[in-house]
């Protein structure tokens, strides 16, 4: 079974702060990617990485970096948290020319 | 600008009856598509997809179609069963996934 985990199902964090997102995929991806879910707005992508140390910008990438150093293990950075950033936070991860993507269960992140 | 359109935010059927959940897309470079279902606090599961060079997949109750020159694909569930009362959202993939707003589907008994 492929196995997408997000290190945490829910976070708190203060204006301002530094917050790391991490996801770690087993089944050897190529593929990973950031979305956020919000009401009405549905899955945005925020970035993906096809490589390590590779990375693509998606729709929202504005106030978020990633990492990729391993290829197992896909990183979203919010450089400064905001309250506009709280979110449902979702990693994925497919097969490089693969279609299904397979996500993890989500972090809820609240930033007050 | 979305790229993939679910314009109904909500749906609501009786048991047994046929669900029909529709999507719309806009770039042309989309050649493969797909439906995940979503239970709230959980990521999307896949659900059934559908290649470009095909207008129909079925999958046990539920059947995609696509219609490339509308730009439209539709999900049918029958019968729709209470247990598929979830949120489904539509995607379409070229290099990367973008996915639309997502459709509510209450299935009553």
């Amino acid at each position: 079974d492929v196995k997408v985990t997000q290190s945490s199902r829910y976070l708190v964090k203060r204006t301002g702060e530094k917050v790391f997102l991490e996801c770690v995929q087993d089944m050897d991806h190529e593929n990973m990617f950031w979305y956020r879910q919000d009401p009405g707005l549905g899955l945005r992508l925020i970035y993906f990485s096809y490589d390590v140390k590779m990375k693509e910008k998606g729709d929202i990438p504005e106030g978020y970096s990633v990492s990729r150093e391993k290829k197992e293990r896909f990183s979203l950075i919010l450089e400064s948290a905001s309250t506009n950033q709280t979110s449902m936070y979702l990693c994925a991860s497919s097969f490089l020319g693969g279609r299904e993507a397979f996500f993890g269960q989500g972090t809820r992140l609240t930033v007050v | 600008d979305q790229q993939v359109k679910q314009n109904s935010p909500s749906l609501s059927v009786q048991e047994g009856r046929i669900s029909i959940l529709n999507c719309d897309y806009t770039n042309s470079m989309f050649d493969y598509f797909l439906w995940y279902k979503k239970y709230p606090a959980e990521g999307p599961t896949f659900l059934i997809s559908i290649s470009s060079i095909k207008d129909k997949n079925e999958d046990g109750r539920f059947t995609v179609f696509l219609n490339k020159s509308a730009k439209h694909l539709s999900l049918h569930i029958v019968p729709s069963q209470p247990g598929d009362s979830a949120v489904y959202f539509c995607a379409a993939s070229a290099s990367d996934m973008r996915f639309g707003a997502g459709t509510r589907l209450t299935v009553k008994p």
